[in-house]
């Protein structure tokens, strides 16, 4: 059990187009969702926290504009990077929480394979 | 923001040998966990200790805290080719979010 997934896996877009990516548990509800960016040899750095039929809330330095999250059910959230550049280019990893009752307090958070961006 | 230290940033050894990596962190923590990710993949939940608890095994791993010092260490012990991968501590602090904290990453390399 605990299985997330997302998709796609990888994307290749053009500069200025804009890219959702899908994050699913797909056997257990999670009201709250973590979305991390990732860099070549670095560690994960956590851009937003997803709780359901909320807003997210963002880190600082996260353009909430640019990265748009939606977590409208139990099971899904996703992340839209709008207005793609180059810079934006990354490894994004999603993960849920199996809450024990308390929103946001999940000891364990499952992580998904991560989606590989590339703005050409 | 990143709080945890890894230290080695890198680690080369054999197969066979053990494999100790350290993290340290800044603020109080509700706990501490390990991960190991594989190249270009997603991370493998290792083990979790409470702020509560010194010392947890499971199978070949070993974790220790030190709140005292706010540092952990993980050892691998009797390595293999296959336990090749960056691993990375994260912290959980106490202001109930349930935020993941990563520390920097230790890569590591088994030798066959």
């Amino acid at each position: 059990g605990a299985v997330v997934s997302q998709h796609p896996s990888r994307v290749i877009c053009k500069s200025g187009t804009s890219v959702k990516i899908e994050c699913r548990s797909l056997d257990f509800q999670a009201t709250t969702m973590f979305w991390y960016r990732q860099f070549p040899k670095q560690s994960l750095m956590l851009m937003a926290t997803s709780n359901e039929g909320s807003k997210a809330t963002y880190e600082q330095g996260v353009e909430k504009d640019k990265f748009l999250i939606n977590h409208a059910s139990l099971t899904l959230s996703t992340l839209t990077v709008t207005s793609a550049h180059p810079e934006d280019s990354s490894f994004y990893i999603c993960s849920a929480s199996r809450l024990a009752g308390v929103r946001g307090h999940g000891d364990t958070q499952y992580f998904g394979p991560g989606t590989r961006l590339t703005v050409l | 923001s990143q709080q945890g230290e890894e230290d080695p940033q890198a680690l080369s050894i054999q197969e066979g040998e053990n494999a100790t990596m350290n993290c340290s962190y800044k603020t109080s923590i509700n706990n501490l966990q390990w991960y190991r990710q594989n190249s270009g993949r997603g991370l493998v939940h290792l083990i979790l200790i409470r702020s509560n608890e010194r010392e947890k095994h499971s199978g070949r791993l070993r974790v220790t805290l030190d709140t005292s010092k706010k540092s952990s260490s993980l050892l691998i012990t009797a390595s293999r080719a296959a336990d090749t991968a960056s691993y990375f501590c994260a912290t959980v602090g106490t202001s109930n979010t349930g935020k993941l904290i990563f520390g920097q990453g230790t890569t590591l390399q088994v030798k066959p």
